[in-house]
């Protein structure tokens, strides 16, 4: 099993510039999660989807929108890219419910806004 | 609300331990989790506990759950330089779907 895949690994945009950060995971979880992580905060949720079809907002939602195209994909769009928004951003997928919500997270993508 | 709190660094010579503390606020957690994030990754789950557990040992790791002061620890005996890493406890969000608060994350410096 692959885990959870993220696509691109890196990306520099211009203020103003849109685009689109791919994750899948491959171990049939329901849940999928979008986070950002900033130094000195941690991380910080974005959107989640608990199940194919649904999504709900995080902590930090503005300036993002998701879709979940299947059990598989789960996909972060910058609509009008600002420097604000240059951080690292994770996905992670997690369990079916009934035990420990242990989340698995992919390699992250690194994105810079000029 | 949720709101977890961890302190920022920690230096350690190689072979002695390490402990790594984070508080909560949600008493309601069910399961309290250590997370490790290595240089250039994402994040990797180390171990997690109940909460009705006061401790958990799985190898080197050691985690004490204290719930009356809200109060998490990870010790890692024996630490090696391969122990170099940020580290995050997080805990579950009541009625959160799956969700998880995480604290802002305790760089570990493993000194040869």
């Amino acid at each position: 099993n692959a885990g959870v895949t993220q696509t691109p690994k890196f990306q520099v945009l211009k203020t103003g510039q849109s685009m689109t950060l791919q994750c899948a995971q491959d171990m049939n979880h329901n849940s999928m999660y979008w986070y950002r992580q900033d130094p000195g905060m941690g991380l910080r949720l974005i959107y989640y989807s608990a199940s194919e079809g649904t999504t709900d907002k995080g902590e930090v939602p503005n300036g993002y929108n998701v879709s979940r195209l299947n059990k598989r994909e789960f996909s972060l769009r910058l609509e009008s890219a600002a420097p604000s928004q240059t951080s690292v951003y994770f996905c992670a997928s997690s369990t079916p419910g009934g035990g420990a919500d242990t989340q698995y997270f992919g390699p992250g993508t690194r994105l810079t806004v000029l | 609300g949720e709101d977890v709190e961890q302190s920022l660094f920690l230096s350690v010579r190689e072979g002695d331990s390490s402990v790594i503390n984070c508080t909560y606020t949600d008493s309601s957690s069910t399961y309290l989790y250590w997370y490790k994030q290595e240089p250039g990754a994402g994040l990797q789950l180390l171990t997690y506990i109940f909460s009705n557990m006061d401790m958990k040992q799985d190898q080197r790791l050691t985690v004490l759950l204290n719930k009356k002061d809200k109060h998490l620890s990870l010790r890692i005996a024996d630490t090696q330089t391969g122990d170099s890493a940020i580290y995050f406890c997080a805990e579950s969000i009541r009625y959160g779907n799956n969700r998880l608060a995480f604290g802002k994350g305790n760089q570990v410096v493993v000194i040869p």
